[in-house]
């Protein structure tokens, strides 16, 4: 156990609409980012956020949002959903900025677009 | 720009043998490099790194990579392999100066007893 959650687990939904992912980051953890894993993208990074701010983004759709709160856990918005947006999303966290810091990743939620 | 290239898609291995998966990489500056593992409906899990230092870095689960410079290689190795070692490696250089990790498209490890 990596010591970050993520929920749901599981998600099923139709295409166009709008899902939230939620990630907690282990105890005292600043540092979350965001991963989406897919048979033919493989693991892509969508983006980073220190202490509520975003500090880094990858190749992250316009349709696809993301915060980290106060108190740290961070959402991952995915909205006008499409069927290719069926994948496994990750989070990890870090407990600073230094990129030296492995990451420690949750269980993931596992996304199906129908 | 930067790249990461894991040449294999599937390393087959007896229980016993020794174990080699391949990471080449292509990053500007001095790399950070990392290992990550992902056992079935599972998340991934850290293996190694190489920051700075010693070229031969040793991690979890009995395994160590030895960072290569001139071959702009990091490969993976783990003397005497288990059944329990079957699973998805990855290798993965930092990209930029942030924590943005850059994966290879993976490697199946399938150990058989």
């Amino acid at each position: 156990d990596s010591g970050v959650t993520q929920t749901p687990k599981h998600l099923i939904t139709a295409t166009g609409q709008r899902v939230t992912l939620r990630c907690s980051p282990r105890s005292g953890d600043l540092s979350v980012y965001w991963y989406q894993q897919s048979l033919d993208q493989g693991l892509q990074f969508l983006i980073q956020y220190y202490n509520g701010e975003e500090r880094a983004k990858g190749n992250i759709l316009e349709r696809f949002s993301a915060q980290q709160f106060p108190d740290l856990h961070s959402e991952l918005n995915l909205s006008s959903l499409e069927l290719g947006d069926s994948a496994l999303y990750f989070c990890a966290s870090t407990p600073g900025e230094r990129p030296s810091y492995e990451q420690y990743f949750g269980p993931g939620t596992r996304l199906t677009v129908t | 720009a930067q790249s990461v290239a894991q040449p294999e898609d599937q390393v087959n291995v007896a229980e016993g043998n020794p174990l080699t998966v391949k990471c080449t990489y292509s990053v500007s500056g001095n790399p950070y490099l990392f290992w990550y593992v992902q056992y079935p409906n599972r998340g991934l899990q850290f293996l190694l790194k190489y920051i700075t230092g010693d070229n031969l870095v040793k991690g979890s689960y009995g395994f160590e990579a030895e960072f290569n410079k001139s071959q702009t290689s990091f490969h993976l190795k783990k003397p005497s392999a288990l059944v329990s070692d079957s699973a998805l490696y990855f290798c993965a250089p930092l990209s930029g100066s942030w924590g943005k990790l850059q994966f290879g498209a993976g490697t199946q490890v399938v150990v058989t007893p």
